[in-house]
């Protein structure tokens, strides 16, 4: 199965900060890739799919690029809402789905 | 609204079996690939099961391959789980969630799939315990 390896694992910041967390795969995956964002004791919301298209609703802060291996999530502007854990996520036809182990993001 | 509700889950001992079920109200339920999502506590999401539009593909993770049966009825908007020979490692929430799969062309040549999930049940509680 492909592994996705995200990194940090977590991160302080402080309200205004621009955050980058990143996604990398263990083998190429164009930009098959997806981001989550899950907040305690709530279910998981797509922020993000195929690398960099933003979902319906979600702000205009959050983005996504990359492609083949390395993906990264930028959130520009840290608002006191967007402290929660943000997982990425791939799908490969023939080796299944995966998610990467998550990046919990905190308030400094 | 769209919704997605999960229900079947509960103890069970090692060994047991459960059947989850999720109902689908709001959308086309038979136009959607369906997953289920698991996360044992205090853990990181992991993918369980998909199932395409009419059944006639589904994937497991290796951990469930063999002990878990994913189907739907298109009929009655429901996707299940049936899962046999639990093991206390499958102790987790359980989440249905609604599958997003598109193809990506560039050039005029199809590149690529991409896959997410873009609604999520509020989830059931597995616990295999003796």
């Amino acid at each position: 199965a492909i592994q996705l390896t995200q990194s940090p694992s977590s991160l302080s910041a402080s309200v205004g900060d621009r955050v980058t967390i990143t996604c990398r795969a263990s083998q190429g995956i164009s930009s098959a890739l997806a981001w989550y964002q899950q907040k305690p004791g709530k279910v998981p919301k797509a922020l993000i799919f195929d690398g960099s298209s933003l979902e319906s609703g979600v702000p205009s802060r959050f983005s996504g690029s990359g492609s083949g291996t390395d993906f990264t999530l930028t959130i520009s502007s840290l608002q006191p809402e967007d402290f929660a854990t943000y997982y990425c996520q791939q799908f490969n036809s023939f080796q299944g789905l995966t998610f990467g182990g998550g990046t919990k993001v905190e308030i400094k | 609204e769209l919704h997605l509700v999960e229900s079947g889950g509960g103890l069970v001992q090692p060994g047991g079996s459960l059947r989850l079920s999720c109902v689908a109200s709001g959308f086309t339920f038979s136009s959607y690939w369906m997953t289920w999502v698991r996360q044992a506590p205090g853990k990181g999401l992991e993918w369980v099961a998909n199932i395409k539009q009419d059944g006639s593909e589904k994937y497991y993770v290796d951990s469930v391959n063999g002990r878990f049966t994913i189907s739907r009825d298109n009929a009655k908007n429901s996707l299940y789980l049936q899962m046999n020979s639990l093991r206390t490692e499958d102790t987790a929430e359980f989440y249905c969630a609604r599958g997003r799969r598109g193809i990506v062309v560039l050039r005029g040549a199809p590149d690529h799939y991409y896959y997410y999930m873009d609604v999520w049940g509020k989830g059931t509680t597995v616990t295999v315990s003796s």
